[in-house]
């Protein structure tokens, strides 16, 4: 299994900028995928989460309306779509395969993550 | 939404010794909580699922227990490599929110 992110880097304010996570090593169009972020020195806040078809979506309320997550099953990939851009936004982006066991949501591989950061 | 608290945020000990993090949520859970574990620069990685369920892989020193709103994170014998990040995540609804960390030190 194998999760690589990109697309990070330097915004400014009210800017935007789309994140990707490729997906290699298992049948991707099979799992929940979700998107987790780290403020510098700080914990990890869950963002965003898709369902498996893409039907599903949950957002954050700190993101809500500004971000966007979608996926793309034919080419194994996962995005998150950024917009209206905040200061607060800079963070490593994470992204995390979704499995369920017993009904019991947890994630179980992570990606390396992607820096954001927004600045003047 | 959930609130989770951990305690204590940091936590000093030394090789061998058994240690306990705890971690609270503000309302029941059943046992929809998972533990993860992070080095400094790395992403996290998953420890336990399902508040007492060892993600394969994960030595037996580490175990976990609890039920509702309280729940603890134990390693006996801490080996070098344990000194990390441990994080506690509700996954009973969404937000899945995570607590705040507990980072463990090397006395």
């Amino acid at each position: 299994v194998q999760l690589v992110e990109s697309g990070g880097g330097l915004a400014q304010p009210g800017g935007s900028l789309r994140l990707s996570c490729a997906a290699s090593g298992f049948t991707f169009s099979n799992y929940e995928m979700n998107w987790v972020r780290q403020a510098p020195g700080k914990g990890l806040e869950w963002l965003s989460y898709i369902s498996s078809s893409g039907t599903t979506i949950y957002y954050a309320d700190s993101v809500k309306g500004r971000f966007t997550i979608f996926r793309d099953n034919a080419k194994n990939s996962l995005h998150l779509q950024m917009s209206s851009l905040r200061v607060e936004d800079t963070a490593v982006y994470y992204c995390a395969r979704g499995w369920v066991w017993n009904a019991i949501p947890y994630f179980d591989y992570w990606g390396q993550g992607t820096r954001v950061t927004v600045s003047s | 939404d959930i609130q989770m608290t951990q305690s204590p945020s940091s936590l000093s000990a030394s090789v061998g010794d058994r240690v306990t993090i705890t971690c609270r949520a503000s309302q029941s859970i059943n046992t929809f909580l998972n533990w993860y574990q992070q080095a400094p620069g790395k992403a996290p990685k998953l420890l336990m699922f399902a508040a007492s369920t060892l993600d394969s892989g994960v030595p037996s020193r580490f175990s976990g227990s609890g039920s509702g709103t309280d729940f603890t994170l134990t390693i006996s014998n801490l080996q070098p490599t344990d000194f990390q990040t441990y994080y506690c995540q509700q996954s009973h609804s969404t937000p899945f929110t995570f607590g705040q960390g507990t980072r463990l030190e090397i006395k």
